[in-house]
């Protein structure tokens, strides 16, 4: 079964408003998630590491204003698009690893298609 | 930089055999993985290689060369379910354990 749940799957938004995506993990604590964003025919992105209780760290080129994350607990991350563009729309998937060991698999989200409209 | 390099399109037959090739950078290289990925899903975990060889999982396996800085998924007697996107992953051991992924080798497989 999945050790990660992201929520929603789909969201289709009207251009200006804000979308927050949940991104929890089941069965482990994880300290740290990882937000990756993918268009069309393109690999993954990372966007933003997600640290619980501190801020995020995010890649080059993604506007931290934006792309609001809040890791408020062991299980939870989210990330909120704040006033979303069409340019915007894209899969998002998070992604988490077991922190007592790191030599495992990473363990991803079901991911969510965003359009903006 | 950690180019993560692998073809962008391989097309193959029923019940044939495909490899598709990853190369990556090894300064600071702890292992491999290779994900799967059918359109509009997140991927899924295929294997990870930390040692040099070949693992076989069924009809899967991967191959890792450490001071090559190469790696291979070995795709046997192929299915049509196996048309997908095949990632291959770097995990260059940060602190934080985020991979750095490939563009992807999009995989068609006809009849």
């Amino acid at each position: 079964g999945a050790v990660v749940s992201q929520h929603p799957s789909r969201v289709i938004c009207k251009s200006g408003t804000s979308v927050k995506i949940e991104c929890r993990s089941l069965d482990f604590q994880a300290t740290t998630m990882f937000w990756y964003r993918q268009f069309p025919k393109q690999s993954l992105m990372l966007m933003a590491t997600s640290n619980e209780g501190s801020k995020a760290t995010y890649e080059q080129g993604v506007e931290k204003d934006k792309f609001l994350i809040n890791h408020a607990s062991l299980t939870l991350s989210t990330l909120t698009v704040t006033s979303a563009h069409p340019e915007d729309s894209s899969f998002y998937i998070c992604s988490a690893r077991d922190p007592s060991s790191l030599n495992t698999e990473a363990f991803f989200g079901q991911g969510t298609r965003l359009t903006v409209v | 930089g950690q180019n993560i390099d692998q073809p962008t399109e391989m097309t193959a037959t029923e019940g044939a055999i495909v490899q598709i090739n990853c190369t990556y950078q090894t300064s600071g290289f702890n292992g491999l993985f290779w994900y799967q990925q059918h359109a509009g899903e997140a991927p899924t975990f295929l294997s990870y290689n930390v040692l040099d060889g070949l693992e076989e999982k069924g009809r899967f396996s991967s191959f890792l060369s450490r001071s090559k800085g190469y790696s291979y998924l070995l795709l046997k007697e192929l299915q049509m379910k196996d048309s997908a996107s095949y990632l291959c992953a770097a995990d260059y051991g940060g602190s934080q354990g985020n991979l750095i992924f490939g563009k992807g080798t999009k995989l068609s497989v006809k009849p």
